[in-house]
């Protein structure tokens, strides 16, 4: 079965400062890969998508997550993290084995200090 | 494109009577998916369909929860009767074959 693990509930970075949210999957073929982001009172919107190629994938609000099968890890990285950027961020994993269902990691909430 | 449509966007309603969710997916989107979002359980898939054809609805908690396609513009999320368990954040998705997901903004649904 499939199954995605976020590590941190919680993480808080300074406005400015590096942000790395973690996510691990598990996936019994090759995995279509997602990062969401929550904020409060909204849907989900897309931030990057793995598919296929590349494994170091750009995003949207300057967010990037790199793909690295031998630890099976998608995690997302942003150089500089801005206010705005507080949110509830969520890993997904899919593929042609689940027909086109993901399953979703348990979110990771970002605060930022000014 | 104006995006994946719910209505309501809030609904209370009292235990036992019956709730009605709605969806309206993108446009030449021929897959559909419904979520339930609470605290407790994060994100959970209930149903999905292809092309109006529920494929698979393991995810349904109970008999009490239905879902409808009657065609390729609109769904229902029915809760008959609702619980106060049932309360939660209920999202609507749509992707075109087995691409991105692009989800609605949802219905927080109370049940007192």
């Amino acid at each position: 079965a499939q199954s995605v693990t976020q590590p941190d509930i919680h993480i808080t970075v300074s406005e400015g400062a590096s942000l790395e949210l973690r996510c691990n999957y598990s996936y019994g073929a090759t995995p279509y890969l997602f990062w969401y982001v929550q904020s409060p009172g909204q849907g989900l919107q897309l931030l990057l998508k793995y598919f296929s190629g590349d494994t170091l994938v750009q995003g949207i609000k300057g967010f990037e997550a790199e793909f690295k099968r031998s630890q099976s890890s998608f995690n997302l990285r942003k150089p500089s993290v801005h206010w705005s950027d507080a949110a509830e961020y969520f890993c997904a994993v899919g593929g042609s084995i689940a027909g086109n269902m993901l399953t979703f990691g348990g979110g990771t909430r970002l605060m930022v200090k000014p | 494109d104006a995006g994946v449509i719910q209505s309501p966007r809030h609904e209370v309603t009292e235990m036992g009577q019956e709730v009605t969710l709605r969806c309206k997916p993108i446009s030449g989107h021929d897959y559909l998916f419904w979520y339930r979002q609470t605290m407790m359980r994060g994100l959970e898939l209930l149903i999905y369909f292809n092309n109006n054809v529920p494929i698979d609805d393991s995810g349904m908690p109970e008999d009490r929860f239905s879902a409808k396609m009657p065609n390729a513009s609109f769904s229902t999320l029915k809760i008959q009767p609702s619980e106060p368990r049932d309360s939660a954040v209920y999202f609507c998705a749509s992707s075109l074959r087995s691409d991105t997901q692009y989800f609605g903004p949802g219905t927080r649904l109370t049940v007192l």
